[in-house]
Order: C-alpha cells, then structure tokens, then sequence
C-alpha cells in the first residue's frame, strides 16, 4: 500500500531564501507524482505534475525532481516570497489503479518572513 | 481560467441527516473525484468516477455514501446518514484525462452537530 511522507512538517525562512521540501513514497511503481499548494480555507491548487518518465519539471521559481529508485521527490523554491506561504502538498499517483486516485503527504507548512 | 466549483462553502448538518454536497467539475473534463480532508489529517480519496460508473472507492466510502451525475455538469456527493466523524472538509476534483494535474474546488467544510 502507497504512503507519503513530508519532511518537514513546517517550514519558517526570511523572504528571499532558497528552500527544498521533501516528499517520500514506499511503492515506486507512480504513474506521476503531483506536487499541490494549499492556502487556508482554499482547495488545492496544481504547481508541478512529474510523470514516471521525467525527472524534473519546472515552473518559474519552483522546480520539482522525481527519483522513483529511491521513493523521493524535491520541490525546490528560489528566492522565496511572503506570498509563498502556504500547505505544500505532495500525491503520488499509482500504476494499477483507476486513473487519478491521489495518494496525499501530511504536507509541509511553509512560512516566509518578511 | 476554468475552475471546479463546489457549493455550499459551508454545511452544518444534524447527525443522522442525509446531506448532498455538489460539485461542477470543469466542463471538458472525463473523470470525477470526491476527497476529504479531516482537520490536520492528509487529504484521502473517497471515489473516482468515471463513464458514469463508479471507477474505484477506498473504504472510507462504505454505503452511507453514494455518488451521481445527473446530468452534464453536476457531480454530487451524498452521505445517507451523517456521523460526528464524517466532519471534514469534502474535495470534489476533475481531471481531463492522461498524465494531467486534477483540479480541484475549494471545498465543502462539512459540520456534524
């Protein structure tokens, strides 16, 4: 059975910082591993989809690596802003079962001083 | 940019009453979902569905719950019977199809009283 884990549970850095949260998963055999953000009170919101085949992928300040050989994600976030403070959650999707069945992290709690 | 909308935000319900949570899934998109997220524990998956047929359930959603499509665009949620543990935030997502990110609504905060 698929779990996730999130490494840390929350994170405080000053505005302008470099940071990486971390995302674990037990089963390699992902279809795609989703990396979210949740503000509070708000539903998730998609930042970076990495399918199995990919090792990377990246979107302006962010940049999210797969190693599926040892069940880990990155998600790298340069030069940090106040307005990135939010829930990071990690999901990986499995092979096998109905397409789109997320499995979620805990999430990390990220907060960017100004 | 088009969205998942769901409604109510906010439903507070006497244990015991059925409630229905509804979702419009983006219009293009094929496969349905409904997660929960009880406070400060992970989002889980409840169901997929998908060709107006349940595609896959987790045991969370035993037969107090039920899922339809009644037409085009709705997408609801119903649980016959509600629980005290049934209060949680419901996320109904949608997905277009292949290797895409689901999207998803903001959200229904379901209160058991």
């Amino acid at each position: 059975k698929q779990e996730v884990t999130q490494i840390p549970a929350a994170l405080s850095v000053p505005e302008g910082e470099n940071l990486v949260l971390n995302c674990s998963f037990t089963d390699s055999a992902i279809y795609n591993l989703q990396w979210f953000r949740q503000d509070p009170g708000k539903g998730l919101t998609s930042l970076l989809l990495i399918q199995s085949s990919q090792r990377e992928q990246t979107s302006g300040r962010l940049n999210a690596s797969l190693d599926k050989s040892s069940g880990r994600s990155t998600l790298y976030i340069a030069a940090s802003q106040p307005g990135d403070s939010a829930t990071y959650l990690c999901a990986a999707e499995n092979y096998g079962g109905s397409q789109g069945n997320l499995i979620f992290g805990k999430g990390t709690k990220l907060s960017v001083k100004p | 940019e088009p969205e998942v909308t769901q409604t109510p935000s906010h439903q507070v319900t006497q244990m015991g009453q059925e409630v229905i949570l509804r979702c419009v899934p983006i219009s293009n998109h094929l496969y349905f979902y409904w997660y929960r997220q009880i406070l400060g524990q992970k989002v889980e998956f409840l169901v997929s569905f998908y060709n107006n047929e349940i595609s896959e359930k987790s045991e969370i959603f035993d037969d107090q719950f039920s899922v339809e499509r009644p037409d085009g665009s709705n997408f609801t949620l119903k649980i016959r019977s509600t629980k005290l543990e049934d209060s949680a935030m419901y996320f109904c997502a949608s997905l277009i199809g292949g290797p895409q990110p689901q999207h998803f609504g903001d959200g229904t905060r379901l209160s058991i009283l």
